[in-house]
Formats: C-alpha cells, sequence, structure tokens
C-alpha cells in the first residue's frame, strides 16, 4: 500500500519568494494535516483539513496557507519566505476527522530558504 | 509554552540493553499519547499509543507506560538493537470536540544511540 506522499523532497528558495508544497494521503484517508519540523526539534501542527474544510490552525503567521481538494490530496503555500522558515515540511494523514488519533506521516519536503 | 517535556535530548545504551524515554505533559484534557520513531531523512512513524484508561501498552519489544497523577508516560524498548538507533518523540492530542482543530503536540525529541 502506498503511504503518504509528498512533493517535491528538496527545495531551495530564496527570501521574499512564494512557495507549494503537496501531499497525497493515503488512499480512503480523508484528513491531511500539516506540521513543520526545525532541526532538532519535534514537529509543529500548522493545519489540519478534513472533508476540504480546515478544521484546525496552529499558530503560524497569515503567511501559511492551505487548501484540501476533491480528491483529498493538499497543498501548503508560505508566502514571503523567511529565513526561519527553513525546516521539514510534513503531511500526515488519517481516516477520520478525529486526525489526532493514527495520523501517518509522509516523508516530507525539505525547505531551504537563503 | 511547551505543553510536552521530553528527556533525555540524547540516550546511548549497549545492545541489549533497556531503553527508557520519559515524557511530561502539562494538558489535563489530553487523552491520546503516541510515540513516533524517525529515522534521517524521513518522516515520524508511529511507532506504538496509549490512553489514559490503561496504565501500561505493550507491542514487542517496545512499551508505554502511564501514570495519569503525575501526568507523565514513558516509552520502554527492550533488549535494544543497533536498528533502533533513532529520535524518538512523545506526543499528545487532546479528544476530537466534532468541529474545532485537532492536533499532535510533540515533544522535542531523544537521539537514541544503540552502541553493539
Amino acid at each position: 500500500d502506498a503511504g503518504v506522499t509528498q512533493s517535491p523532497t528538496h527545495l531551495i528558495k530564496t527570501r521574499g519568494q512564494h512557495v507549494t508544497l503537496r501531499c497525497s494521503p493515503i488512499s480512503g484517508h480523508k484528513s491531511v494535516s500539516w506540521y513543520q519540523q526545525v532541526l532538532g526539534q519535534g514537529p509543529q501542527f500548522i493545519f489540519q483539513y478534513y472533508e476540504k474544510e480546515e478544521r484546525g490552525r496552529g499558530n503560524f503567521p497569515d503567511r501559511f496557507s492551505a487548501r484540501q481538494f476533491p480528491n483529498y490530496s493538499s497543498e501548503l503555500n508560505v508566502n514571503a519566505l523567511l529565513l526561519g522558515d527553513s525546516a521539514l515540511y510534513l503531511c500526515a494523514s488519517s481516516p477520520t476527522a478525529t486526525g489526532g488519533y493514527e495520523q501517518y506521516f509522509g516523508p516530507g519536503t525539505r525547505l531551504t530558504v537563503t | 509554552q511547551q505543553q510536552v517535556k521530553q528527556s533525555p535530548q540524547s540516550l546511548i545504551v549497549q545492545k541489549g540493553g533497556i531503553s527508557i524515554i520519559n515524557c511530561a505533559y502539562e494538558n489535563t484534557a489530553f487523552d491520546y499519547f503516541p510515540w513516533y520513531q524517525q529515522f534521517p531523512g524521513k518522516g515520524p512513524a508511529l511507532l506504538i499509543a496509549i490512553r489514559p484508561d490503561v496504565s501500561e501498552k505493550k507491542e514487542g519489544r517496545f512499551t508505554i507506560s502511564f501514570n495519569k497523577s503525575a501526568k507523565q508516560f514513558s516509552l520502554h524498548i527492550m533488549d535494544s538493537q543497533p536498528g533502533d538507533s533513532a529520535t524518538y518523540f512523545c506526543a499528545a492530542s487532546p479528544p476530537y470536540s466534532g468541529a474545532g482543530s485537532y492536533q499532535l503536540t510533540f515533544g522535542k525529541g531523544t537521539k537514541l544511540s544503540v552502541i553493539p
């Protein structure tokens, strides 16, 4: 069975640019969550989507936005990139809206902002 | 505000030994406590999880011990192997409220090295 897939694997951007990260959940999973993992830290919650609706937002600025598509895949957008946005961005899927239970993570997208 | 505190930051254990990682939480509303294992360059993988209605859960060599009154839980890895060398994260989440946000709060991680 295919797990959570994310693209691209790595990305290098310049300060001020915009980035779009993509995630495909496990087949049958309807909930997608995004997390930011800074080097040496645990993942931090950014967004949760279920059935194309935002169900939760973490403590991140409005430069961060996301959406979920009818096929349950998701995009994370970050505008006006800052050096501090350099991190591993993780997508996690779960079968129901109760996203905390049994969340399965993808391999992540490594974003470097220079 | 760090809601889940994890210790130690790093741990070195000999092959065959027991690895113990501890976590403490502050939010009494948390009701789901998973442990994740992360290898370099990979996403976290769900290892084992516990609900507060039980004090211990065992899956193979991995055991979670949970102390609700102390608001602490720990991961024990028995017969530790070099292949267990990874970073381990504890996490916690509140119950799903039906319409509100639902998120995992992670500890800062413990880097485990199992030496032959």
